[in-house]
């Protein structure tokens, strides 16, 4: 039972140009929100996150929108640099402890 | 500054042997402590967290076990490794209720 899910294993994107990376979830219990950013033998670190009372949460080149009635969240990278490209996790928490991870998504930047 | 730090970083073990791997967070106090493990192009699963020294809740049927001691140290460990046992270990810390998992590392356990 997937209950968050990265439909897209994989985006490539052109170096200066938006990526955009998708997460939907099933549990409507779940009320924050997060994404996080993974290389290779590396331990994910943390991005940017967002509450359920919020439908926009931005920090520099990054922004979460949250789409609550959809149970769809989505991280803008823009301008997209060739150090963003690595696996990117979306990860919801209803419990404000326990978070639920999705499959990830490898993101690109081509130079 | 808050620091996480796990060890060793790779580790390969025989089937049928045991396991310890250690993680310390240093930094803050009473941090909620977390044990994931990710397979191969998987997402992270949660194994264990703690909310405090002597709880520990396991959140799926495994051969692994958690413990942790003292506040600022979590511990996985198996008595006997099954090949299934195979996955890279991640540990995190998080501070009060709706703050970020911060990670460490990793171990690459390798069951051969």
């Amino acid at each position: 039972d997937q209950q968050v899910k990265q439909n897209s294993p994989s985006l490539s994107v052109q170096e200066g140009r938006i990526s955009i990376l998708n997460c939907d979830y099933t549990n409507s219990m779940f009320d924050y929100f997060l994404w996080y950013k993974k290389y290779p033998a590396e331990g994910p670190t943390f991005l940017i996150s967002i509450s359920s009372i919020k439908d926009k949460n931005e920090d520099g080149r990054f922004t979460v929108f949250l789409n609550k009635s959809a149970k769809h969240l989505s991280l803008h990278i823009v301008p997209s640099q060739p150090g963003d490209s690595a696996v990117y996790f979306c990860a919801a928490s209803g419990d404000g402890n326990k978070l639920v991870f999705g499959a990830g998504t490898i993101l690109r930047v081509k130079s | 500054s808050q620091t996480i730090h796990q060890w060793p970083a790779t580790l390969v073990q025989p089937v049928g042997s045991p396991l310890s791997l250690e993680c310390t967070v240093e930094g803050t106090s009473n941090p909620n402590l977390y044990w994931y493990r990710q397979a191969a192009g998987r997402g992270l699963q949660l194994l264990f967290y703690s909310v405090g020294i002597g709880q520990i809740s396991s959140e799926v049927p495994q051969n692994l076990s958690a413990s942790r001691p003292q506040d600022r140290q979590f511990i996985l460990s198996s008595k006997k490794l099954l090949l299934s046992d195979s996955g890279f270990y991640l540990c995190a810390w998080s501070g009060m209720t709706n703050q970020p998992q911060h990670f460490g590392d990793g171990t690459r356990l390798s069951i051969l």
